[in-house]
């Protein structure tokens, strides 16, 4: 069975950096088409795609943001990383990671989300 | 704003028929990527609701279905429940500024 599990810090301060880590289990990294991502959920807002990381370690990132994001993996220990520099108060969200299907380009698992505050 | 296009609000009352659009254009829906929903009640993670336009994962009821045209899509709710109400997004690929996925901006659907 397929569970997607983010951490990381509940509170950051503006200008810091975010770093969210996905643990992952019942799939693997290194299976062909096989996808992780992040997307995030601004309080009473609509879903925001940030970014996806493949099994072939390709990387694809939200334009609007995509010089303060960067996905890695570690398929060894099952995890994905995301990074968030120079946050900001906007970018106070539920984070989510979530698992893409090969051949569908859909997120059918989900992790439970992780809210995080910007604030000084 | 997203690039992707959807109502606010839509509701009806229980046992209607009711439809949710999503409009793209030609960098996404338009190109011919596949086009995914997700439903989310208030308090729970997005969950899988329709993939690939009209394909429904295990478990998801047959009232729900999907359909397309030209650069829009439509989630179709028959036989609309009060456990419906929730939040829906639509999910594609865009090949513009390099490629990336994205979000619809939402539809809140209230049971009356």
């Amino acid at each position: 069975q397929i569970a997607l599990k983010e951490s990381g810090p509940t509170l950051v301060k503006p200008t810091q950096t975010l770093t969210l880590t996905c643990d992952f289990s019942g799939f693997s990294l290194s299976t062909r088409g096989v996808g992780v991502g992040w997307i995030r959920q601004p309080p009473g807002k609509a879903l925001e795609w940030l970014a996806l990381i493949y099994w072939d370690d390709d990387k694809l990132y939200t334009p609007s943001l995509r010089n303060r994001l960067t996905i890695t993996k570690d398929t060894s220990k099952t995890q994905v990383v995301l990074t968030l520099t120079n946050v900001d108060p906007v970018d106070t969200a539920t984070y989510y990671c979530a698992h893409r299907r090969e051949d569908y380009g859909d997120y059918d698992y989900w992790g439970q989300g992780r809210l995080v505050i910007v604030s000084s | 704003q997203s690039v992707l296009t959807q109502p606010p609000s839509v509701s009806g009352a229980p046992g209607q028929r009711l439809t949710i659009s999503c409009t793209g254009n030609s960098s996404n829906i338009g190109a011919g990527y596949d086009v995914h929903w997700y439903q989310i009640v208030p308090g729970t993670a997005p969950k899988l609701l329709i993939s690939n336009t009209n394909n429904r994962p295990s478990g998801v009821p047959d009232r729900f279905s999907g359909s397309k045209s030209g650069t829009s899509v439509s989630l179709v709710i028959s036989g609309l429940q009060a456990e419906d109400e929730a939040d829906y997004y639509c999910h594609t690929y865009d090949n513009s500024l390099g490629g990336w996925e994205v979000f619809g901006g939402g539809t809140k659907l209230t049971v009356l």
